[in-house]
This record gives C-alpha cells, structure tokens and sequence, in this order.
C-alpha cells in the first residue's frame, strides 16, 4: 500500500521569492516513482516533475526542483523565482507498479 | 500536441439516474486511468484498464462500472447516482511500459447530482 502526505494544508510566497512544499511518503514497493502535480484554477492536473527513487540524483525542471531524501522517505518541491503563475494546488503522488496516489495537497498562493 | 479528451464536460443528473462518462486517451497510449475528486479533496483512483482488460481496481463503488473499448477509449458507467457521487471525474492516460514516467490528464468532468 501507497500513502502520501502532505502537512502543509496551505502556503503562500511573494513574487520572485522561494518556496518549498513538503511531502512524505510510505510504500510497500521497492521500484517506485515520485511525482508533484499542479492543478490550478482550471483544475487540469498538470505534472510539474517526477523523480526515480533508483536515483540518486535530485530532479530538476526549469524554476523546480525537488528534494529526494529517500531514507526519510520525504520527497519535497522547491519553486525558485515564484510567478503569480505558479498558484495552485500542488498535489504530490507515487506509482510503482500501483496506480499514482496523491496527498491531500498543498494550496499555494503567490503575492505580487 | 493531442491531449486527453473527456466529455461532457459538465454534466447534471438528478438522484437515482445514469450517467455516462466518455474519455478519449492520448494516440498510443493503451492505460487508461479514472479518478474522482470530490470538493476540496485529492484525485482518488477508481479504476484503470490496459489493453482492454481491468488491470487495477480502487475505491469503485459497486453502481460504478468501466470498459475499454478496442479503440481505447474508455467509459465510466455511473447508475443510481447519489448526492455523493458529486465530483470532478478525471481520465488519465499512459502508454506502458512508461507509466511512471507520469499520466496525462484531461480536464474532467464535473458531475453534479441534483
């Protein structure tokens, strides 16, 4: 069994300031795979990156990148240089050989 | 680039009804995914099919039934609907093997039961 958690019900950045959201994790797979999903407004779920748990290397995409910290199974998102953009709801998730579960997300708001 | 299409895009049903949701996946993808969100909560898997036949099962209610068709696309078969049942319905696809490479969501379909 997946679960995913995410303690940080709501958050909010300033424009071109940094924030990290956070999520940890439990599985019961040993090949599995990490993901941040954003659904703004429109509410399309939109995969923002994904990470390997074989790798050790953190993800990288553009403004976002995670940190993987696979002993403490925590798995958290960093957005450099916030845009307004960048508001929504950002869900983190795990697949293996399971479906994809998600947390309860994380509402992030952004102050021009 | 295609996209996943879902249709309708909003639907209104009343109490005890059917609906039926449709969901066209991504060329060549052949995983197709369904998830429910209710108000203010997170996508919770329901059910996915590969290659036409249920691979995985979730928290589908029993009034809820799915196929893949041999084209891919795939239904979400909704009868005696509840108040409950109220949500956003998404359909996600996947081409397999590179499932964890991430799925691709259409835009949902928002079900309200009146």
């Amino acid at each position: 069994a997946q679960t995913v958690t995410q303690s940080q019900p709501e958050m909010s950045v300033q424009e071109a300031e940094t924030v990290t959201l956070s999520c940890t994790y439990d599985t019961s797979e040993s090949d599995y795979y990490l993901f941040w999903y954003k659904q703004p407004p429109s509410r399309q779920m939109i995969l923002v990156i994904r990470q390997e748990a074989y790798k050790q290397q953190n993800a990288t995409e553009n403004r976002f990148s995670v940190n993987f910290q696979k002993a403490a199974k925590s798995f958290s998102l960093k957005i450099s240089d916030s845009q307004l953009g960048d508001a929504a709801m950002y869900f983190c998730g795990t697949s293996g050989n399971t479906p994809l579960v998600f947390g309860k997300g994380t509402r992030l708001s952004v102050i021009a | 680039a295609a996209g996943v299409i879902q249709s309708p895009r909003h639907l209104i049903k009343e109490k005890r009804e059917t609906a039926t949701l449709k969901c066209y996946p991504i060329p060549r993808h052949d995983t197709v995914y369904w998830y429910q969100q209710g108000p203010g909560q997170d996508p919770q898997f329901l059910i996915s099919f590969y290659e036409k036949m249920q691979s995985d099962k979730g928290s589908i209610p029993d009034r809820f039934s799915a196929q893949q068709f041999s084209d891919y696309h795939s239904e979400l078969n909704m009868s005696s609907l509840e108040l409950g049942d109220s949500a956003l319905y998404f359909c996600a696809s996947s081409q397999t093997p590179e499932r964890n490479y991430g799925y691709t969501f259409g835009s949902g379909t928002r079900l309200t039961v009146v």
